[in-house]
């Protein structure tokens, strides 16, 4: 199995409040990427890294932001959660771009009150 | 805009049988298509993809056929297995200047009987 773990693995928060997910790779991959599934919606793109200090926004950046200063960290942050951003969260990594395989983490279930 | 579609949002097969998962496409830009299976409480797992010049592709008992001029997809399980039973991602990339923009399909749930 690749080496991807994100964290938390369960969340609640309050609307309102900031939350960041973290996802953490040991498989020294130059791409990141953080989705979300929603039912009827399958996986969308959120943000994605291309490289360290390099992001992009995906299809539904909005309400979203990301970090990555090392190589082996990808940090999604809501800034102020709302309950249309609770779903499930995957991180995901790919060594050579979307063109190729991509490895998921296990994701984050995130609900928002 | 949803510019990959898994019409079937469920798929019962008996065991041995064949399963077929389809897919839509809107958008004649995407090269590369994959398929992704997905269990419950974990991540979806990389299944099998093909590239936009090849019609056909094949991997043990999972078979991908593309057609471009339909716009269509599908994967072929012969002969399946109760193991099988997951959630079934199509996915396309390639369909903007960045193709790192990679699109997915709503899922089709497969559910193999003993």
């Amino acid at each position: 199995d690749a080496g991807i773990t994100q964290s938390p693995r369960h969340k609640v928060t309050e609307t309102g409040t900031p939350v960041t997910l973290r996802c953490h790779q040991t498989e020294n991959h130059r791409y990141m990427y953080w989705y979300r599934q929603d039912p009827g919606h399958g996986l969308r793109l959120i943000h994605y890294s291309y490289g360290v200090k390099d992001t992009d926004k995906g299809e539904v950046s909005d309400g979203y932001s990301v970090s990555r200063s090392k190589t082996e960290d990808f940090l999604l942050t809501l800034e102020s959660a709302t309950s249309s951003q609770t779903s499930v969260y995957f991180c995901a990594i790919s060594e050579s771009g979307q063109n190729s395989e991509a490895f998921f983490g296990q994701g984050t279930r995130l609900t928002v009150v | 805009d949803q510019q990959v579609k898994q019409n079937s949002p469920s798929l019962s097969v008996q065991e041995g049988r064949i399963s077929i998962l389809n897919c839509d496409y809107t958008n004649s830009m995407f090269d590369y298509f994959l398929w992704y299976k997905k269990y419950p409480a974990e991540g979806p797992t990389f299944l099998i993809s093909i590239s936009s010049i090849k019609d056909k592709n094949e991997d043990g008992r999972f078979t991908v056929f593309l057609n471009k001029s339909a716009k269509h997809l599908s994967l072929h399980i012969v002969p399946s297995q109760p193991g099988d039973s997951a959630v079934y991602f199509c996915a396309a990339s390639g369909g903007t200047y960045n193709n790192n923009d990679m699109r997915f399909g709503a899922g089709t749930r497969l559910t193999v009987k003993p």
